[in-house]
């Protein structure tokens, strides 16, 4: 069974502070994703990145980088520069290859507050 | 602004009220989910659809329907609900077949008080 696991619970930073969000995650394919979403305040869960298991390459995307590595099964999430809109809960889910029917699966998240 | 878009935003019903949640978006995507978020949880799914067709019930309760009207919309028909599930619903979709390599792409959510 696959198993995402985000060890951190509640982070706080203070602003223009970089802060890394650490997801560990469990599973016996050989072909599955990762993602990660942000979850504001006001409810919607936003899509921030997906990286299959194929493709080890480190993402930066602005402020955001993503750093895989599947020797230690981890896909960590760093915002460099922190901001308050930042701030949120952060989730981070795993999906494998498993016919039409497949599901994500998401660690318990993690709730990054940036104080101004 | 988030392409899917649900409905209402708040509800506040009785154990013995009927309501529905409405979620719809225009992307074209031809797979759609419902979730139930209690605070400080993850999202647990509790519904797919694909192409219009009930594909995964997460062993939901009864008192909870689902319905696909075509592929736009996504409903939720609530009835006989308990204290219990007051929660945030969140509808998704993602492009189909629902592969494990397509993001999910969600609304703000309905939160569903019951009293």
């Amino acid at each position: 069974a696959q198993k995402v696991t985000q060890a951190q619970t509640e982070i706080s930073v203070v602003e223009k502070e970089d802060v890394t969000l650490d997801c560990v995650y469990e599973t016996r394919d050989t072909t599955y994703y990762l993602f990660w979403y942000k979850q504001p305040p006001s409810g919607e869960l936003v899509f921030l990145i997906r990286r299959n298991s194929f493709d080890e390459q480190n993402e930066i995307s602005g402020r955001y980088s993503w750093n895989f590595q599947k020797s230690t099964s981890s896909f960590n999430f760093t915002i460099t520069a922190s901001q308050v809109v930042d701030s949120a809960v952060y989730f981070c889910a795993l999906s494998e290859e498993a016919g039409a029917n497949s599901k994500l699966t998401f660690g318990k998240g993690i709730t990054l507050s940036v104080r101004p | 602004d988030t392409e899917v878009t649900q409905t209402p935003k708040h509800l506040v019903m009785g154990m013995t009220n009927k309501k529905s949640l409405k979620c719809e978006q225009h992307m074209g995507h031809r797979a759609m989910y419902w979730y139930k978020q209690k605070a400080k949880k993850p999202p647990e799914l509790m519904f797919v659809y694909s192409y219009e067709k009930l594909s995964i019930n997460e062993s939901v309760p009864s008192r909870f329907s689902p319905e696909c009207p075509n592929s736009s919309l996504l409903n939720l028909h609530l009835h006989a609900l308990q204290p219990e599930d007051s929660a945030l619903y969140l509808c998704a979709s993602s492009q189909a077949p629902q592969g494990p390599n397509q993001p999910q792409h969600f609304g703000d959510g309905t939160r569903l008080s019951i009293l």
